[in-house]
């Protein structure tokens, strides 16, 4: 199965609003990193987590090593923030390479 | 300091062609990935270098897909010979050190092969 599960797969949002993306791991991840990909295909750097939480603006993600997930929470939704949301954590097995969830399609609408 | 830097941005290639695609850490970056990304897949690691070094070189693309780095800022992926199922794009990322370090992602290069 997946190493790395995100959901929802798809989310639309009303601008203004907010909202909660997930990404739940059965390995043990240590960090996690937040991709956002927007129209134009560019992954863009979002949060690089250790445990805990970090914010940045209208964005805030936890992460929770002990129970194997992170969140992505989303205040006050714009347009901008429409695109592909991305987590990936290290695999091990000797190479420790970068293991992607299959990404949150995120739409906001006016 | 620069990013990511892959060229071309996009590729058009016959099948049966023969096609480099480029790639250029940022400074100082130790480890390189080559992802391939359709909508079906998702994004697939393709090979994966350490201070130049080969760690992973993706199983299911071994026979056509070979990246190689031979200097600690430049990366090619060639593909060899290419198939109309290879249209994708082609993603390089580079970090200081992953798992302790943050990834960074390149802008892509789009490959559509006729």
């Amino acid at each position: 199965g997946d190493k790395v599960k995100q959901s929802p797969s798809a989310l639309s949002l009303q601008e203004g609003t907010n909202s909660a993306l997930r990404c739940n791991f059965s390995i043990a991840a240590t960090t996690v990193q937040w991709f956002l990909q927007n129209p134009r295909g560019s992954l863009i750097n979002l949060f690089y987590l250790v445990p805990g939480t970090k914010e940045n603006g209208r964005l805030k993600s936890t992460f929770n090593s002990k129970e194997s997930y992170s969140t992505l929470h989303i205040r006050d939704a714009q347009l901008e923030d429409s695109g592909t949301y991305f987590c990936a954590a290290p695999t091990s097995g000797g190479n420790y390479k970068p293991t992607f969830g299959k990404g949150t399609s995120l739409v906001v609408h006016p | 300091d620069a990013g990511v830097t892959q060229t071309p941005r996009h590729e058009v290639a016959e099948k049966g062609q023969t096609i480099i695609l480029k790639c250029e850490p940022v400074s100082g970056h130790n480890d390189l990935f080559w992802y391939r990304q359709t909508k079906i897949q998702g994004l697939e690691l393709l090979s994966y270098f350490r201070s130049k070094s080969l760690m992973e070189d993706g199983g299911a693309f071994k026979d056509r897909f070979k990246a190689e780095m031979l200097n600690s800022s430049f990366s090619t992926l060639k593909i060899q010979p290419t198939e109309p199922k290879d249209s994708a794009v082609y993603l390089c990322a580079s970090s200081l050190d992953w798992g302790a370090e943050t990834l960074y992602f390149g802008s892509g290069t789009r490959l559509t092969v006729l």
